[in-house]
């Protein structure tokens, strides 16, 4: 079936470092990617999305990477901060055209 | 520009006592809506979507119920809560029915007692 996961449920970084955050899906045909940042208590807020036509796409101090021979996504935070501590969400879209989200990976940043 | 608001933001219940969670969106026509329930420290279940008014899927049997009296409202029901019941419900909406890019509410805490 199709399925979306994480390699890692914590990640802690230093503030300044950058950060990657990886993300696993089991459905070769998917052909949309999208990323969320969940602050606790709050709902998700979208980050960045990526169509499968393409292996790379870069915002504002993020950058998703799209490997589909290994079926792989990652999001890279350059230069991390304080305020980038949140969970965060990849989400394939499956069949029927709903989102599919991972179990998330908390984004620890220290000082 | 687009708003979604939804409340209350937090609630909390007996178990066996009704539930109506209201999710209005505000800047768009004809939106595509959602229901999603986070449990703690988990990833988000869909529970409804919605395409157009009184058009309703639901994705899990459960014991909630979605309807959409108007095109920018959906509503989370209940007529009896169990304390499975308990967790974050958030409503989302996206422009297009190809399930990309939705654009979340701020979330409704509910623990049910």
């Amino acid at each position: 079936g199709e399925s979306v996961g994480l390699h890692l449920p914590t990640l802690s970084v230093q503030e300044g470092d950058n950060s990657i955050i990886n993300c696993a899906y089991s459905n070769s045909a998917s052909d949309y990617f999208i990323w969320y940042k969940q602050e606790s208590g709050k709902g998700p807020q979208f980050i960045i999305d990526i169509r499968s036509n393409m292996d790379k796409r870069q915002g504002q101090r993020v950058t998703v990477l799209l490997n589909k021979t290994v079926k792989h996504l990652s999001l890279q935070i350059a230069a991390t901060q304080p305020g980038d501590s949140a969970v965060y969400f990849c989400a394939e879209k499956g069949g029927y055209n709903k989102l599919i989200f991972g179990a998330g990976t908390r984004l620890a940043v220290h000082p | 520009s687009q708003t979604i608001h939804q409340w209350p933001a937090t609630l909390v219940q007996p178990v066996g006592s009704p539930l109506s969670l209201e999710c209005t969106v505000e800047g768009t026509s004809n939106p595509n809506l959602y229901w999603y329930r986070q449990a703690a420290g988990r990833g988000l279940q869909l529970l409804f979507y919605s395409v157009g008014i009184g058009q309703i899927s639901s994705e899990v049997p459960q014991n909630l119920s979605a309807s959409r009296p108007q095109d920018r409202q959906f509503i989370l029901s209940s007529k009896k809560l169990l304390l499975s019941d308990s967790g974050f419900y958030l409503c989302a909406w996206s422009v297009t029915s190809r399930g990309e890019k939705l654009f979340f509410g701020s979330g409704t805490q509910l623990s049910v007692l």
